[in-house]
């Protein structure tokens, strides 16, 4: 069993819909929650992170972590084509170590 | 511009002929970590480095070899490819804070291994 689980999608919502991305996780140690988003044929970049439970505003986007289910979510308000992307959940356990999901396209169609 | 970049951008090679996959930031940072993305799989770390001469295993090592002289440069190195190696890499580079300061990645570089 992986220990980050992530939908592969793709996720297909017309303009304007508020998308719901999400990521489960086997490992109780994971403490920093991140989500990057990949542009086809271009390394990630990081979006935003949360530490512990709770959540996370940045503009449009919101993280959220509920640690006692083990689930984390990242949802996009008033979503644009210019947000059409892979989005990866990441982990980190302590360390230095970062353990990714397998990704979510996201299709936002105008 | 900072950046990171990564050379070959492509490449394809035959099992067992060595090749070494160039990695250069311009930024200072202490940090740099190697991936690699295959589909379904996601990312998954092979080295880091904190810093000049200090590297690590990350998850999938095996294969794989990196070394840090000079902090700006980090290359990686397979000195007998195999198959299974194909894959996208991905170079990346962050301050050595803590592991949620913005890591920035290369470009990457898609490898075929005949």
């Amino acid at each position: 069993q992986k220990e980050v689980e992530q939908d592969p999608g793709p996720l297909s919502v017309p303009e304007g819909a508020i998308v719901s991305l999400n990521c489960t996780y086997s490992n109780s140690a994971f403490q920093y929650f991140m989500w990057y988003r990949q542009y086809s044929r271009k390394g990630p970049e990081l979006l935003m992170y949360t530490y512990s439970s709770g959540n996370k505003e940045d503009g449009r986007f919101t993280a959220q972590v509920d640690k006692s289910s083990k689930y984390i979510s990242l949802f996009i308000r008033d979503s644009q084509p210019s947000d059409s992307a892979t989005y990866l959940c990441a982990m980190n356990p302590g360390g230095n170590k970062l353990v990714f999901g397998a990704g979510t396209i996201l299709r936002v169609k105008s | 511009e900072a950046q990171v970049t990564q050379n070959p951008r492509y490449l394809i090679t035959v099992t067992g002929k060595k090749l070494t996959v160039t990695c250069s930031q311009n930024m200072n940072h202490e940090y740099m970590s190697w991936y690699r993305q295959d589909p379904g799989l996601g990312l998954r770390q092979i080295y880091y480095s904190m810093n000049v001469e200090v590297t690590d295993k990350g998850d999938v090592p095996e294969g794989y070899k990196v070394s840090r002289k000079e902090k700006r440069n980090f290359p990686l190195i397979l000195e007998s490819p195999s198959p299974n190696q194909t894959s996208l890499y991905f170079c990346a580079s962050r301050p050595g804070g803590r592991i949620v300061e913005t890591q920035y990645f290369g470009p990457g570089t898609r490898l075929l291994v005949l």
